[in-house]
């Protein structure tokens, strides 16, 4: 059993287009987060909701809109893609908000925008 | 939160220990040592963390050092399969609302 998995896992797609990744989680956990990881590999976290509610912002641009319809599932909506968007995307969960418990991450999508 | 520096590689004979070094001499308190890992083209996975004492688990150990500005993390029996990065961070629970900053980690090649 995948604990959190990811949809699609490479996405390619033109500059422009709009385009969703799906997360969901199947651990009981209430806190999700959206990380971003650039070409120099760095990761970064981008969002984080708690039982549905957006709790951190990191100053993402607004083309990016993460929706959670139930505490086991965050979506990414990317609108407008642009190329710097292009990156790997994880999607992580913890059982609590500002639980000190390990954050399991999902296996990552590949977006790459041409 | 505090910011960590990890020497950008290391090798490691299969087999032996792996020591991985962190300082984060500027880490506070109510903050917290994590150790995550990133095998090529997977997500990162959670090793270990630690307030103060030492900690043991399947996978690694942690020895933080008494005044807490540094630690490291031991792999006791190295495998081809440990080569990863390792990333090293600091965080508070509660007041930090599980937000993980990564830095550029150790590249950690394990060799036969």
């Amino acid at each position: 059993d995948t604990a959190v998995s990811q949809t699609p896992k490479y996405l390619v797609t033109q500059m422009g287009n709009d385009k969703s990744i799906k997360c969901e989680q199947n651990l009981g956990h209430d806190t999700m987060y959206w990380y971003k990881q650039d070409s120099k590999k760095f990761l970064k976290i981008m969002f984080s909701y708690n039982n549905k509610e957006l709790i951190i912002n990191e100053t993402v641009p607004n083309r990016f809109s993460p929706k959670s319809p139930d505490k086991a599932h965050l979506n990414l909506h990317i609108n407008s893609l642009e190329l710097g968007d292009s990156a790997v995307y994880f999607c992580a969960s913890s059982p609590t908000l500002g639980s000190i418990n390990e954050q399991f991450f999902g296996p990552g999508t590949r977006l790459t925008v041409l | 939160d505090a910011k960590t520096t990890q020497p950008t590689s290391m090798d490691c004979a299969e087999g032996r220990a792996a020591n991985l070094p962190c300082n984060h001499s500027t880490i506070s308190g109510n903050e917290y040592v994590y150790w995550y890992r990133q095998i090529h083209s997977q997500g990162p996975q959670y090793i270990i963390h630690g307030l103060k004492n030492n900690e043991t688990n399947e996978m690694a150990s942690l020895i933080i050092t008494e005044d807490r500005k540094s630690s490291t993390l031991i792999l006791p029996h190295a495998t081809l399969r440990d080569t990863a990065v390792y990333y090293c961070i600091v965080a508070a629970g509660g007041t930090s609302y599980g937000k993980l900053t990564f830095g550029q980690g150790t590249i950690l090649t394990v060799h036969p």
